[in-house]
């Protein structure tokens, strides 16, 4: 049971190039969430889908875009990568009718940028 | 607005004694609360979470963490540390009726030492 997967795992870039992180979950979760982690600062979340077809930002949107590709695929790109979006990435996904909204988290995308 | 607070970033124990991990939360309304614990290069998993029912909710592997509103805190407590519960533990909160956000604290990295 693979659960939410992330892809790649690791991944350097160079200042203003581009890249779409890979997030896909196989438990038919309604919502799927992109969240950054920092340093002493928890996670913070960049984009939720609340369900197919919708797309909200979070708070820390800017420099992300996000597409709902399908049920279970949620991908987060960089359009033009900053060294302040150094950081890790990570996607999970809920159900919808969980009124407790338990997320499940993949294990993450390592990402420096020059 | 609601907010979480990790009382400490680091804490350090010897294997076999209790484990305190503090945490504080600001909400206008009662929020449900959750414990996560991130092993090293892992994806955040569910500990245990508190959903207005008994105020001391027991979660995985020894794990429990007490409800108290009149401190707002939902401190997590284990009473004998294992060398495996060495990682980083985040206290989470969703505020009741708010759809999908959570609101993470800034995580307490705990030691564990032989």
């Amino acid at each position: 049971n693979a659960g939410v997967t992330q892809t790649p795992k690791f991944q350097v870039l160079k200042t203003g190039q581009s890249m779409t992180l890979q997030c896909a979950q196989d438990m038919n979760h309604n919502s799927m969430y992109w969240y950054r982690q920092d340093p002493g600062m928890g996670l913070r979340l960049i984009y939720y889908s609340a369900s197919e077809g919708t797309t909200d930002k979070g708070e820390v949107p800017n420099g992300y875009n996000v597409s709902r590709l399908n049920k279970r695929e949620f991908s987060l790109r960089l359009e033009s990568a900053a060294p302040s979006q150094t950081s890790v990435y990570f996607c999970a996904s809920s159900d919808l009718q969980d009124l407790e909204n338990i997320q499940y988290f993949g294990a993450g995308t390592r990402l420096s940028v020059l | 607005a609601q907010s979480v607070t990790q009382l400490d970033s680091h804490v350090s124990v010897s294997e076999g004694t209790p484990v305190l991990l503090r945490c504080n939360y600001s909400s206008s309304y009662s929020p449900s609360l959750f414990w996560y614990v991130q092993h090293p290069n892992k994806g955040l998993q569910l500990l245990l979470k508190y959903t207005s029912a008994a105020t001391l909710v027991k979660g995985i592997n020894g794990f429990e963490a007490e409800f108290k509103k009149s401190e707002t805190s939902f401190h997590l407590t284990k009473p004998s540390a294992h060398m495996s519960d060495a990682a980083e533990y985040f206290c989470v909160a969703r505020l009741r009726g708010s759809a999908r956000q959570l609101t993470f604290g800034s995580g307490t990295q705990l030691t564990v030492l032989p």
